[in-house]
């Protein structure tokens, strides 16, 4: 498949640890945020979205913060597994109907 | 529930040679469409998207174009590729919605593209 993330930057974490990836968003307008996982040679998938109008927002062993005042955004992954292995997006929107915008992403290597 | 398809999954094309990406979503009703290209190692480039049938929007000017025939059709294609255009295209969709808030994009398996 086709290999994504292969300059992106990394983050390795012990199986069974926790695994926070970092996301700074440059539009102070934008009200949805979403984080995305992408495994090798597949499309990303929707993870957790969160609004501005909250700053945390929990799922199954994951969770967004999001800190408006220095545009900042991150997931945790609560006792991170190996098939958390990925790349990771966040993504962001200023307004209804218009296209997100990706960050750059974070590859995640989970040691096992 | 929803379903994507894209194909083909993987496509080998020499230069000057024409392209035709397919994408359908099954299971909704007005959805917005896009088109994504992901070059190795960088992130999602937004080409196109739709918010109705015949209704597209072009983010990047190059010599790749997108129709939308049908409501949850989209097409991407191109008349002459160049060897800048390998790449893994994705396709994605998202509800429309009255009030116009967002709504999470939903991706295809993607086809990767490889131009000779």
């Amino acid at each position: 498949g086709e290999s994504v993330g292969l300059h992106l930057p990394t983050l390795s974490v012990q199986e069974g640890d926790n695994s926070i990836i970092n996301c700074a968003y440059s539009n102070s307008a934008s009200d949805y945020f979403i984080w995305y996982k992408q495994e090798s040679g597949k499309g990303p998938q929707f993870i957790i979205d969160i609004r501005s109008n909250m700053d945390k927002r929990q799922g199954q062993r994951v969770t967004v913060l999001l800190n408006k005042t220095v545009k900042h955004l991150s997931l945790q992954i609560a006792a991170t597994q190996p098939g958390d292995s990925a790349v990771y997006f966040c993504a962001e929107v200023s307004s209804g109907n218009t296209p997100l915008v990706f960050g750059k992403g974070t590859r995640l290597s989970v040691i096992a | 529930s929803q379903t994507i398809h894209q194909w083909p999954a993987t496509l080998v094309q020499p230069v000057g040679s024409p392209l035709s990406l397919e994408c359908t979503v099954e299971g909704t009703s007005n959805p917005n469409l896009y088109w994504y290209r992901q070059a190795a190692g960088r992130g999602l480039q937004l080409l196109f998207y739709s918010v109705g049938i015949g209704q597209i929007s072009s983010e990047v000017p190059q010599n790749l174009s997108a129709s939308r025939p049908q409501d949850r059709q989209f097409i991407l294609s191109s008349k002459k590729l160049l060897l800048s255009d390998s790449g893994f295209y994705l396709c994605a969709w998202s509800s429309w919605t009255p009030s116009g808030s967002n709504s999470p994009l939903h991706f295809g398996n993607g086809t990767r593209l490889t131009v000779t």
